[in-house]
């Protein structure tokens, strides 16, 4: 069980860029999730994978953001035309299932200049 | 929708002193599970304990343990013999049986004074 792992841990870019992050899971975990943190705040659910499919994503996802998780392995996230209200820590939880608690991955800083 | 709320955004103690961390929140539902996560400065955010709504006994993971009030809605965490190693934000949070999301609170910041 080596954890969640999140990369980049620290993504800056210009507004306007394309950004993706990648979240491995622990291991034959089959659930994923998708979480935003802004300062001062708790997380906040983005989206959610069971296996490769996504059942349910937040209204707070704008159609400028998708999630994938292909073969039910790794994810990744792509914000495209990203916005400064994008700026935020992007964290990541995989889950073995049933009502087994979820594990975070340290999570992604995106700073917007 | 489930809501929430810590409404003690800062806490500071003394170590090995005891401290109560308050959490409510809002839900129509019978079925659910409550959580306390940690997050220290810069790391990630580690499960702490969890009380299944069910279950009348409250949850005790060594020096932590919860007072679950289910009619009041209320979720209080308590740190006994308090360390340094436990300055962090506590996070409350909600999850519906049969929907995995978890709704989080705000937090509390807590500190530990040597």
């Amino acid at each position: 069980d080596t954890g969640v792992s999140q990369d980049p841990r620290h993504k800056i870019t210009k507004r306007g860029q394309n950004v993706t992050f990648r979240c491995d899971p622990i291991s034959e975990h089959n659930r994923l999730y998708w979480y935003r943190q802004t300062l001062g705040q708790g997380p906040e659910f983005l989206t959610y994978f069971q296996n490769e499919a996504q059942l349910e994503k937040s209204r707070l996802l704008s159609d400028r953001f998708s999630a994938e998780r292909p073969k039910g392995s790794f994810s990744t996230l792509e914000i495209q035309r990203t916005e400064q209200g994008d700026s935020a820590m992007y964290l990541c939880a995989s889950q073995g299932g049933g009502n087994q608690p979820q594990h975070f991955g340290d999570g992604t800083r995106l700073s917007i200049l | 929708a489930q809501t929430v709320t810590q409404s003690q955004p800062e806490m500071s103690v003394q170590e090995a002193e005891t401290v109560t961390l308050s959490c409510t929140y809002d839900t129509s539902e019978s079925n659910y599970y409550l959580f306390w996560y940690k997050q220290p400065p810069s790391r990630q955010m580690i499960l702490v304990i969890r009380q299944e709504a069910y279950k009348q006994q409250n949850a005790t993971e060594n020096r932590f343990s919860v007072n679950f009030q289910k009619a009041a809605k209320s979720f209080s965490l308590k740190i006994s013999d308090s360390q340094l190693g436990d300055t962090a934000m506590y996070f409350c949070a909600f999850m519906n049986t049969g929907n995995e999301k978890l709704t989080f609170g705000t937090g509390t910041r807590l500190t530990i004074i040597p």
